[in-house]
């Protein structure tokens, strides 16, 4: 069973800072998916990866296979980036599992 | 184009009674998924449906149980509610399944057992 892993669990930060929240996960995996989460409950999708690095707008994450750990990095921090992130990965080898997921990170940024 | 559609937002109901929740996907996505929410468990993996064929299951009990019509439209059945069905199901979409292809979440529907 695929365990997934998140740091930290909460982080408070200053508007502008850098934010990383960091991922592991166990076994081998065909994709991670970053989701954003905020009051309320509506899931939105950032990124979904199987290698390398994607950007979005001032949102980065990254993923290294070997050692199973993706971060998603936020530039120029903004109070609109509170939300509760989450790490979704599914599994690798035949058949098409449902996600498992982090417990998530509880983001919050201060003005 | 339309986003993930769930329905209803919002349901109370009594122990004991079942419940019906539905879920449209986006226009040509085939796989539905369905999760539940709780603060305990996080996000857990119920079953995910692709073209009309339930292709994986999570742990939970038989009291829950879903199907998939040919529009790819979606419904999950809770059964004998408890308490402890309380909880956010979400439902998402993709075009082939999460596995390898971006997931779209619905809003959730927000069950509260009394």
């Amino acid at each position: 069973k695929n365990e997934v892993e998140q740091s930290p669990q909460n982080l408070t930060a200053q508007e502008g800072e850098f934010i990383t929240i960091n991922c592991s996960y166990s076994v081998g995996i065909s994709a991670l998916h970053w989701l954003q989460q905020h009051p309320g409950g509506g899931i939105v999708s950032l990124f979904m990866l199987s290698s390398g690095k994607k950007k979005h707008g001032r949102l980065i994450a990254t993923i290294n296979i070997q050692e199973k750990h993706s971060s998603l990095h936020i530039t120029a921090s903004h109070p609109r980036d509170s939300a509760v992130y989450i790490c979704a990965v599914g599994y690798s080898g035949g058949g098409a599992d449902g996600l498992t997921f982090g417990k998530g990170t509880h983001l919050i940024i201060q003005p | 184009k339309a986003g993930v559609t769930q329905t209803p937002r919002y349901l109370i109901k009594t122990r004991g009674q079942q419940v019906t929740l539905s879920c449209s996907p986006i226009s040509g996505h085939r796989s539905v998924s369905w999760y539940q929410q709780t603060p305990g468990q996080g996000l857990q993996f119920l079953f995910e449906y692709f073209s009309e064929t339930q292709r994986n299951k999570g742990n939970f009990p038989g009291r829950f149980s879903g199907r998939q019509f040919s529009n790819s439209r979606s419904e999950m059945n809770v059964s004998t509610l408890e308490l402890g069905d309380s909880a956010l199901y979400l439902c998402a979409s993709s075009l082939l399944g999460h596995s390898n292809t971006e997931a779209f979440f619905g809003q959730g529907t927000r069950l509260t057992v009394v």
